[in-house]
């Protein structure tokens, strides 16, 4: 986990609010994955992101959620209008390219009241 | 979507003796395995990985194995220590994306 900072570590939103999730990857990594996981169970994948660029978006939910990952600073995750069923720990992934080792954040557990 | 599915979600074991964590792969595209251990409240922490090109690898106490004619991985912890307690996934990468199993829990009793 060293090196991937997530931020919030905890984040509590109320029904219909907006919840942004930011990840700072490894110094030197270009790629970023996130994933969702609820608990006791895997993670799934939702995003893989390139600095200014959506690789594959397949595990995201059509609405509501977005990605992004800007040339400079943090890739963001933004869930618009929570629902109780957000209610999970995120995490983000980075690697310097493809194919190699993934490093995990800390994780944001989001909390929808 | 895809399958990784673990044999046992639960696994007990005497502190010292050795553990096995058997992991089940339906990918045959995929080419690389990587396995985590998740302790509580903490993200993934990477243990070992694997390429397809290889059967077998080593790590500190950790050996993986791969065997591509029935897509299973293996992970296997020499001298388990209470500190191994957590929750391990495979995962496996077939392409731009990882797939991950639902986990098994090892608990190590001392």
């Amino acid at each position: 986990n060293a090196g991937v900072m997530q931020n919030p570590r905890h984040l509590v939103r109320r029904r219909g609010q907006e919840a942004r999730l930011r990840c700072s990857p490894m110094k030197g990594h270009s790629h970023v994955y996130w994933y969702r996981q609820l608990p006791e169970e895997g993670l799934k994948f939702m995003v893989y992101l390139q600095k200014e660029n959506i690789i594959d978006e397949s595990g995201m939910p059509k609405e509501r959620f977005s990605a992004e990952f800007p040339k400079e600073g943090p890739s963001i995750l933004r869930i618009q209008q929570v629902v109780r069923g957000d209610s999970a720990a995120y995490f983000c992934a980075s690697l310097g390219q493809a194919k190699e080792t993934q490093y995990f954040g800390p994780g944001t557990r989001l909390l929808v009241l | 979507g895809e399958s990784v599915g673990l044999h046992l979600p639960t696994l007990s074991v005497q502190e010292g003796d050795n553990s096995i964590i058997n992991c089940a792969y339906s990918n045959s595209a995929s080419d690389y395995f990587i396995w985590y251990k998740q302790e509580s409240g903490k993200g993934p922490q990477f243990i070992i990985d694997i390429r397809s090109n290889m059967d077998k690898r080593q790590g500190q106490r950790v050996t993986v194995l791969l065997n591509k004619t029935v897509k299973h991985l293996s992970l296997q912890i020499a001298a388990t220590q209470p500190g191994d307690s957590a929750v391990y996934f495979c995962a496996e990468n077939p392409g731009n994306q990882f797939y991950f199993g639902t986990g098994t829990s090892l608990t190590v009793i001392p």
